[in-house]
């Protein structure tokens, strides 16, 4: 089974500096992983996913993450944060239902706050 | 309209009503979801249909009941909620393959429920 953890629960930056939001995965075998964000009042947008075809992986609106086997980790990054940044971030790993559709399993996720 | 949309957008309903919820998915897409948000707790998923069978209904009580007519639509009917129902409901869908990992869910923007 896949599982992951979210290390903080808040991270506050300044509009400008880097944003780091970091998701340390467990897995028996190489897992899928999928950073979605929240904006208050929304549904959920795919920043960007991981399927071993790449290490890096680029997202949307400047963000990326790099999944990292040996230190088991996924984080996302981002060289400059934006106000419009401000959101809930998941790391969520994905699974295979065996009658079809697939299972993504979501944790508390990351709070991140961007000010002035 | 594109994407997946849901309705209503806000819902205020009492423990005596019955009403339902509405997902619709413009993608093309052969599986559909319903998750619950509730304040402060992970996103549980609910119910998920596959070539619109349903193949997961993750212990869910019996006042929620899905309806899935196509691979279009998704209904979440409602009756006899409790307070504690009242929750933001994501819809969500993807289009699965055998052995499909790294597939990506869109979600709704979701129906806001109170239940008083």
């Amino acid at each position: 089974a896949q599982s992951v953890t979210q290390l903080d629960s808040h991270v506050s930056v300044s509009e400008g500096t880097p944003v780091l939001l970091r998701c340390n995965y467990s897995s028996s075998y190489s897992p899928s992983l999928f950073w979605y964000v929240q904006h208050p009042n929304k549904g959920l947008q795919l920043l960007l996913k991981y399927t071993s075809a790449a290490t890096l992986v680029k997202g949307i609106n400047g963000f990326e993450a790099e999944f990292k086997k040996s230190e088991t980790s996924f984080h996302l990054t981002k060289p400059s944060a934006h106000m419009s940044d401000a959101a809930e971030y998941f790391c969520v790993p994905q699974g295979i239902l065996t009658g079809g559709g697939n299972k993504l399993t979501f944790g508390t996720g990351t709070q991140l706050k961007v000010e002035l | 309209e594109t994407g997946v949309t849901q309705t209503p957008r806000h819902l205020v309903m009492g423990m005596t009503n019955k009403k339902s919820l509405k997902c619709e998915q413009h993608l093309g897409h052969n599986a559909m979801y319903w998750y619950k948000q509730s304040a402060k707790k992970p996103l549980e998923l609910m119910f998920v249909y596959s070539l619109e069978e349903r193949v997961e209904n993750n212990s869910v009580p019996s006042r929620f009941s899905p309806e899935c007519p196509n691979s279009s639509h998704l209904f979440l009917h409602l009756h006899t909620l409790q307070p504690e129902d009242s929750a933001l409901y994501l819809c969500a869908s993807s289009q699965d393959r055998p052995q499909g990992l790294g597939v990506t869910q869109y979600f709704g923007p979701g129906t806001r429920l109170t239940v008083l």
